[in-house]
């Protein structure tokens, strides 16, 4: 079975441009949450989506971040434009249902130059 | 506010005992997870206790005592593979059945020969 996949691994951009980053979760798994760990940092939540549904965006640190899961499969988050402090790395996790394990991609490396 | 804490690195010898600490301060409890990350890899569920007492699960167990915000990993015959960055979380007392969690920093563990 694959694990939740993203892309990509790692992805330099210069300051005011746009990053893409994908997340595909393991097939069935309804929820899926995307994460960040800035430098020096703890993992901080970003949101949760069950299947195409927002059901908490709270960790969304702006309006510059802006994340898609048409479908209800894969999930797309979007920086726009990208600042210097957005260099992390983003990690996205799936699980079947809200309170069963959640398993985590391998993360996308950004930074912002 | 939600707080973890654990300590930063650690080391041990390979075949001995290491106990990582966990402390707590939320405004609830809904679970506690913890986490084993190797270097550029996706963090990987170890164990999950809610309730007060020892979970064991072969070489790694894991204790909660909720009454004090507290729990730790116990990692037995220590391994050169056992090196890595342990993460603690709790999930968020307020999002009711979810992944949503809380982490620490996580503890770096090396491991010598």
């Amino acid at each position: 079975e694959a694990g939740v996949t993203q892309f990509p691994s790692h992805s330099v951009i210069e300051k005011g441009q746009t990053v893409t980053l994908r997340c595909d979760p393991i097939s069935g798994h309804d929820n899926l949450y995307w994460y960040r760990r800035v430098m020096g940092k703890e993992i901080k939540f970003l949101l949760h989506f069950v299947k195409e549904s927002k059901q908490d965006e709270s960790g969304m640190p702006n309006n510059r971040f802006l994340a898609e899961r048409t479908g209800g499969t894969y999930s797309t988050l979007k920086v726009q434009p990208a600042e210097l402090e957005d260099s992390g790395v983003y990690f996205c996790a799936s699980s079947y249902r809200g309170n069963t394990e959640a398993f985590f991609g391998q993360g996308t490396r950004l930074t912002v130059v | 506010g939600q707080n973890i804490d654990q300590p930063t690195e650690m080391t041990a010898t390979e075949g001995a005992i290491v106990q990582i600490n966990c402390t707590y301060q939320t405004s609830g409890f809904n679970g506690l997870f913890w986490y084993q990350q190797h270097a550029g890899e996706a963090p990987t569920f170890l164990s999950y206790n809610v309730l007060d007492g020892l979970e064991e699960k072969g070489r790694f167990s894991s204790f909660l005592s909720r009454s004090k915000g507290y729990s730790y990993l116990l990692l037995k015959e220590l391994q050169m593979k056992d090196s890595a960055s342990y993460l603690c979380a709790v999930r968020d007392p307020f999002r009711g059945a979810t992944n949503k969690l809380i982490f620490g920093t996580g503890t770096l563990l090396a491991v010598q020969p």
